[in-house]
């Protein structure tokens, strides 16, 4: 089983600053099996990035995603209020789904 | 557009069987991997398993013993069911539509498990 390492734990920013998420395997994942999830409270959460860098329909450009191998990143490169949230990581690469256990942005 | 709806009992006992639908709208099940997903209060997400349209299945291996995910194509449904629960899975539970990512998602359901 792949595990996943999200860091940090929480990550304190104010609006328009940049935010750098970090996501690490315990094993190779190839990039086009790497995705990101945004949830805000009381939500589902929201698909935000597929093959580790490809934004789904209608996520801003503000959103990036890079990394290959082990070692994966989200960036927000100007955080906006809607932004603040819980981040999460997720492999696809094996048989099984594993999710990393979330980075949370909130307001300074 | 395609949507996902949760269904099932609130409130379960302990040592009882969980079980719930995803009842899924404005689209196929076919060519898709369906996942269950939970969320315990305060806390990350857990993957549950799937089921392949086709009717293969994977399951997390921490809750393989306990679990079983089920397909009905011809109500474009698929369930889960958890036996022998415990206080430990009571959650906000979510279905998913999979290709590898997630795509689409139920709004989730609360379960509790409480006598």
């Amino acid at each position: 089983e792949i595990v996943l390492t999200q860091s940090p734990g929480t990550l304190s920013l104010s609006p328009g600053e940049r935010a750098t998420l970090s996501c690490r395997a315990s094993q190779r994942v190839s990039s086009y099996y790497l995705a990101w999830y945004q949830q805000k409270p009381g939500q589902a959460p929201r698909l935000l990035i597929s093959g580790a860098s490809s934004r789904a329909t209608g996520i801003p450009d503000r959103f990036s995603g890079g990394g290959s191998g082990t070692d994966f990143t989200l960036t927000i490169t100007r955080l906006e209020p809607e932004d603040f949230a819980v981040y999460y990581c997720q492999q696809y690469g094996g048989s099984a789904r594993t999710f990393g256990q979330g980075t949370k942005v909130e307001i300074k | 557009q395609v949507q996902l709806q949760e269904s099932g009992p609130g409130l379960v006992k302990p040592s009882e069987t969980l079980s719930l639908t995803c009842t899924l709208s404005g689209g196929s099940i076919s060519g898709y991997y369906w996942n269950w997903i939970r969320q315990s209060p305060g806390k990350g997400l857990e993957w549950i398993g799937f089921i392949y349209y086709s009717g293969n299945t994977n399951y997390n291996p921490s809750l393989r013993s306990r679990v079983t995910i089920s397909l009905d194509t011809s109500k474009n449904q698929f369930s889960l069911n958890l036996t022998s629960v415990t206080a430990a899975d009571t959650a906000v539970y979510y279905c998913a539509r999979d290709w590898g990512y997630m795509d689409v998602w139920g709004k989730g359901t609360t379960v509790t498990v409480s006598s």
